[in-house]
């Protein structure tokens, strides 16, 4: 069964204090691992798309890497402003319902001043 | 390039009831997936659309249906509404291709009393 495993489920971090966050998965087929952030009621919004085993992509303070097993978020000097609710999402090769995207439970983050 | 809207934003029913949400996809996108995301959890797949289709379908039951019309635009129907269908409704639209993005809307925030 495909899955996707967030932790940890919260993490609290002072401003300036960088750490990563983990995506474990498994998936009969990768076709693509994304990383959104979601605000309190509001819809995720798309950071990143990884597609193989090595790659690397880079925004601002973020960077999400990708191995055959795992994902990780790591965020580097933090600020109050990136306090939000981290989602990792595996899109499968195999199956009936190729399209969709089969999601973790998130990692809330909340960086103090 | 207009992003993913969806209306309303909030609608309280009582059991029993039927609803209609309603989704606008991004410019040039002809796919829609609608998810379903409960509080702390993460967002589980209903449905996809393409190009009118239903192409893809989510562990949910028959009253949750849906329609994409001609301007790529969809409607999300669940009739019969329990009260676990309390949560929030969102809408994402992307164009098919390697690892094709989905991006959200908003969502809508249903409440069934």
């Amino acid at each position: 069964e495909d899955q996707v495993t967030q932790s940890p489920e919260a993490l609290r971090l002072q401003e300036g204090e960088s750490s990563s966050l983990n995506c474990s998965y498994t998936v009969s087929g990768l076709r693509g691992l994304f990383w959104y952030r979601q605000d309190p009621g509001k819809g995720p919004e798309f950071l990143f798309t990884l597609y193989s085993a090595g790659e690397e992509k880079e925004k601002e303070r973020l960077k999400a890497t990708l191995t055959k097993k795992e994902s990780f978020l790591h965020i580097t000097a933090p600020k109050p402003e990136d306090s939000a609710t981290y989602l990792c999402a595996v899109q499968a090769s195999y199956g009936g319902s190729q399209g969709n995207l089969i999601f973790g439970k998130g990692t809330k983050l909340s960086v103090k001043p | 390039e207009t992003g993913v809207t969806q209306s309303p934003t909030h609608l309280i029913k009582t059991r029993g009831q039927q609803v209609t949400l309603r989704c606008s996809s991004q410019s040039g996108h002809n796919t829609v997936s609608w998810y379903q995301q409960a509080l702390g959890q993460g967002p589980q797949f209903i449905f996809q659309y393409y190009r009118e289709e239903e192409n893809g379908r989510g562990n949910f039951p028959p009253r949750f249906s849906g329609l994409q019309f001609p301007n790529y635009s969809s409607e999300l129907n669940v009739n019969a509404l329990e009260l676990d269908d309390s949560a929030l409704y969102l809408c994402a639209s992307s164009f098919p291709g390697k690892g094709e993005t989905q991006y959200f809307g908003p969502g809508t925030r249903l409440l069934v009393l």
